[in-house]
């Protein structure tokens, strides 16, 4: 079965630019979740989508946004980039039958901001 | 909030010498409690789990269990490789009023750990 695929894997923006990354989770999975992780603040959640509605969120500003199609499949878009931005972004998936919180990390995307 | 605090790193250790990572989380509720590991240049994998207390997660030789009475997840090995060198990470999944979330996770900061032949 293939894993969580995120593209894509690197890439290079400048201020003010916005970027779109995309999450392929694994077949059957409903729950895709995003995480950005930078050597300061560690990992940090940002937000969980199941069957296409954002369920929870974390303490982003609104630039940061994410939705889910119908084929499980999710973006998230971050606008009017800022230095501070780059970081990893990773993605996970759940089958939601399993226990929250088990997840299946793609090996994410990697974002500079110049 | 809730909140994870680990062993600050880096921990460098020779073969076989014995790990503890200790991990320590403040949360409302029942969590469940989490390992993660990030080997290098690769994304974050799931070591092992433990729903509720008295539960031990174990997995290649890992083990940790869950104190509810100090609020603690301490990471265990009793002999380690070369190739156990990698961030380790404890987590918590949150009890949330509403509903539940399979996604949500608060990580620790991680620990490095490099591990010598």
């Amino acid at each position: 079965k293939a894993g969580v695929t995120q593209t894509p894997r690197y890439l290079i923006k400048t201020r003010g630019q916005q970027v779109t990354l995309s999450c392929s989770p694994i077949s059957g999975h409903r729950s895709v979740s995003w995480y950005q992780q930078t050597p300061g603040q560690g990992l940090q959640f940002l937000f969980e989508y199941f069957s296409e509605t954002q369920r929870n969120k974390g303490n982003f500003p609104g630039r940061f946004s994410g939705r889910q199609f119908s084929n499980s499949r999710s973006e998230m878009n971050v606008s009017t980039l800022e230095l501070g931005d780059s970081a990893l972004y990773l993605c996970a998936s759940s089958p939601a039958t399993s226990v929250p919180g088990e997840l299946f990390f793609g090996e994410g995307s990697r974002l500079t901001v110049l | 909030g809730d909140s994870v605090t680990q062993m600050e790193g880096p921990v460098t250790l020779s073969e076989e010498a014995c790990l503890t990572i200790n991990c320590t989380y403040t949360a409302t509720g029942y969590p469940s409690l989490f390992w993660y590991v990030q080997y290098p240049g690769e994304g974050l994998q799931l070591l092992l789990k433990a729903t509720k207390a008295d539960d031990k997660g174990s997995n290649k030789g890992f083990e940790a269990t869950y104190r509810k009475e100090t609020t603690s997840f301490h990471l265990e090995k009793g002999s380690v490789q070369v190739s156990d060198s990698a961030v380790y990470f404890c987590a918590l999944s949150p009890t949330l009023a509403g509903g539940t979330s399979y996604g949500k996770l608060t990580f620790g900061q991680g620990t490095i750990l490099t591990v010598h032949p």
